[in-house]
């Protein structure tokens, strides 16, 4: 069982302000690192999906970059907006199909 | 193209009853897998199926169970229940791409109380 870490468990944004949180997990027998966007009452739906050490992938407002040799990512929301209120989810695989996930940074953003 | 579909969207049961829960896979997608989130817990992984036969298991005790049918279809099995197998079940189905990361796509999963 991998043991992957996201930092904060929580956090409120104001609307229009920036904000970023940490995934981290063990860089040995590193694969794939995902992230994905839950929110309420619905999938969780992918955002990224990233391999190589320094990796920064883009998604309209949202960004992430990962380091495998240290075992971090940051996700990046620029200008939140209240339809980014969601709880953001990091997971790990290890060039197999399960998915070791991190227990989200849920995200509130005030208008 | 249809997404992954989980039936029922919400259960209750009784303690020691046991239930089946289904998962419809993207179209073409032959790994399923299945997670469990619990209160204050991040998603736990209980195994994924592939081609009819089960290729990874999480730590979960023997009173979960599965199986996938030659159509993809999958279902999730969970006898003897307890009351802390309340949870939401999780259903992901991924392409098999030799060579690419396995992306998981999730189903809205189906939330089950158990009383």
């Amino acid at each position: 069982i991998l043991n992957v870490e996201q930092s904060p468990q929580s956090l409120h944004v104001q609307e229009g302000d920036s904000t970023n949180f940490t995934c981290s997990f063990p860089s040995s027998n590193f694969y794939a690192l995902h992230w994905y966007r839950w929110e309420t009452a619905k999938s969780p739906e992918a955002l990224f999906v990233m391999t190589l050490n320094g990796d920064e992938k883009k998604k309209g407002r949202i960004s992430a970059t990962l380091n495998t040799k240290e075992g971090y990512s940051y996700l990046y929301i620029k200008g939140s907006q209240p339809e980014d209120s969601a709880t953001y989810l990091c997971a790990i695989n290890l060039n197999d199909y399960k998915l070791s996930f991190g227990a989200g940074t849920t995200v509130t953003v005030r208008a | 193209k249809a997404g992954v579909t989980q039936t029922p969207r919400y259960l209750i049961k009784t303690r020691g009853q046991q239930v089946t829960l289904s998962c419809s896979p993207i179209s073409g997608h032959r790994s399923v897998s299945w997670y469990q989130q619990t209160p204050g817990q991040g998603l736990q992984f209980l195994f994924e199926y592939f081609s009819e036969t089960q290729r990874n298991k999480g730590n979960f005790p023997g009173r979960f169970s599965g199986r996938q049918f030659s159509n993809s279809r999958s279902e999730m099995n969970v006898s003897t229940l307890e009351l802390g197998d309340s949870a939401l079940y999780l259903c992901a189905s991924s392409p098999d791409s030799r060579g690419t990361v396995p992306e998981a796509f999730f189903g809205q999963g189906t939330r089950l109380t158990v009383v």
